[in-house]
């Protein structure tokens, strides 16, 4: 099945900078790339995701970029606010069935 | 529109005891997910329902954890008999189809359990 890593596990950065967080999958018949985002006491919230005929999507101060011939992803945040302070987590899976989550990033946006 | 509720929000039992959860998703939300999440962990999806019939349960421990939606509509989960190791918050999520072209699957707050 798939397995999902995620790197770091913290993140700290400066309000204003950038942060960057990356996913490794191992199956490669995943094509559905979701980003979450979790704050205390809530359940996951989709901020982003990407399918696997599309190398790079943007939101406004969010982006993900995905390579699939390396089997990674990754989720970057610009112009970080500290309302960015959560956890975030990658996930993959084949359309949205059989989804398999990382481990999480705790974020933290220091003013 | 209303969110995916999930209730209790919180339950302490002792090992051996049973607990129940409920979820009510999204309203007219076809596809329904029973994740566990063990603290400083990524959920974990255990049970995956479309209407009213299992589409995954892979990784359900079946000898103990069992699911239900009965009416294509809300949905329980229950263990029997806990152990210490089921401690997590379990989160229950929606999605309009699931099946096909990737869905957003919408989250409820979750059932915080702690075994004792």
């Amino acid at each position: 099945g798939e397995n999902v890593e995620q790197h770091p596990s913290t993140l700290s950065v400066q309000e204003g900078d950038s942060a960057v967080i990356k996913c490794t999958y191992s199956d490669s018949a995943s094509n559905y790339f979701p980003w979450y985002k979790q704050e205390l006491g809530k359940g996951p919230q989709l901020i982003i995701d990407i399918r696997s005929n599309v190398g790079e999507k943007k939101d406004q101060r969010i982006a993900v970029t995905l390579n699939k011939t390396a089997k990674h992803f990754s989720l970057h945040i610009t112009e970080t606010q500290p309302e960015d302070s959560a956890v975030y987590f990658c996930a993959a899976g084949y359309f949205n069935n059989d989804m398999r989550f990382g481990a999480g990033t705790r974020l933290t946006v220091k003013p | 529109e209303a969110g995916v509720a999930q209730s209790p929000r919180y339950k302490i039992i002792e090992k051996r005891q049973s607990v129940a959860f409920w979820c009510n998703p999204i309203s007219g939300h076809a596809t329904l997910y029973w994740y566990q999440q063990i603290l400083g962990q990524g959920p974990k999806l255990l049970i995956q329902f479309q209407n009213n019939g299992v589409v995954d349960d892979s990784q359900l421990p079946k000898d103990r954890f069992s699911a239900e939606r009965l009416k294509g509509v809300d949905s329980t989960l229950k263990i029997q008999p806990a152990k210490l190791e089921d401690s997590a918050v379990y989160l229950c999520a929606s999605s309009s189809r699931g099946v096909g072209p990737s869905e957003t699957q919408y989250f409820g707050p979750g059932t915080r359990l702690l075994v004792l």
